[in-house]
């Protein structure tokens, strides 16, 4: 299994509050992603990394943000969160993207987020 | 836009039974098509890819096809088991300047004894 954790697996947090899930791989894999996954809506993009401090906006970034300061770690930051945020959250990597090689995703277990 | 839509939603088998699910996508040019097997409360693992010149490949009683000149692919299941109760999700990938994946919403398959 690839070497993917995020944290925390599980967080309940109240309307407005700030959260960060966090993505820490072990695999020295340039690219890094954040999805969510709804019920009826599959996975979506949320932002991604193509390396340290390179960073892009997917299709449902806004209320999101993102920060990599280390190869290894992927930051998911939701500034004031809102119900409509209560999702699963998955984190995903890849060896290589652009025009080569067909970049399987390795995700992580996911984390669970609710906004009451 | 880019999209893959996958059909049925949802299917239920009985244990032993073949079943085949589709996924149509509109990717161009495309690069790749992988599918995805994601079991509940875990992320996403790879089942099989599939390239441009690829027609068919296995993955034990995986099977997929693809027609790159319809755009289609399909996932064989071949004897199913209980363990094989999982979302199948589509996944495509263009070769031009976006190498950002598509992802079908996937189909939920339940296999019951």
């Amino acid at each position: 299994d690839a070497g993917i954790t995020q944290s925390p697996r599980h967080k309940v947090t109240e309307t407005g509050t700030p959260v960060t899930l966090r993505c820490h791989q072990t695999e020295n894999h340039r690219y890094m992603y954040w999805y969510r996954q709804d019920p009826g809506h599959g996975l979506r993009l949320i932002h991604y990394s193509y390396g340290v401090k390179d960073t892009d906006k997917g299709e449902v970034s806004d209320g999101y943000s993102v920060s990599r300061s280390k190869t290894e770690d992927f930051l998911l930051t939701l500034e004031s969160a809102t119900s409509s945020q209560t999702s699963v959250y998955f984190c995903a990597i890849s060896g290589q993207g652009a025009f080569k090689d067909t970049g399987e995703l390795f995700f992580g277990e996911g984390s669970r987020l609710t906004v009451l | 836009k880019n999209q893959v839509e996958q059909s049925p939603q949802s299917l239920i088998i009985l244990e032993g039974k073949n079943c085949t699910l589709q996924c149509n996508y509109t990717v161009s040019p495309f690069s790749n098509l992988r599918w995805y097997k994601q079991d509940t409360g875990r992320g996403p693992v790879s089942l099989t890819i599939m390239t441009f010149s690829e027609n068919t490949k296995s993955n034990g009683r995986y099977t997929a096809t693809l027609d790159a000149d319809t755009k289609q692919s399909s996932l064989h299941i071949t004897a199913s088991q209980l363990s094989d109760s999982a979302s199948y999700i589509c996944v495509v990938t263009g070769s031009g300047g976006s190498y950002i994946p598509t992802f079908g919403r996937g189909t939920s398959l339940i296999v019951h004894p």
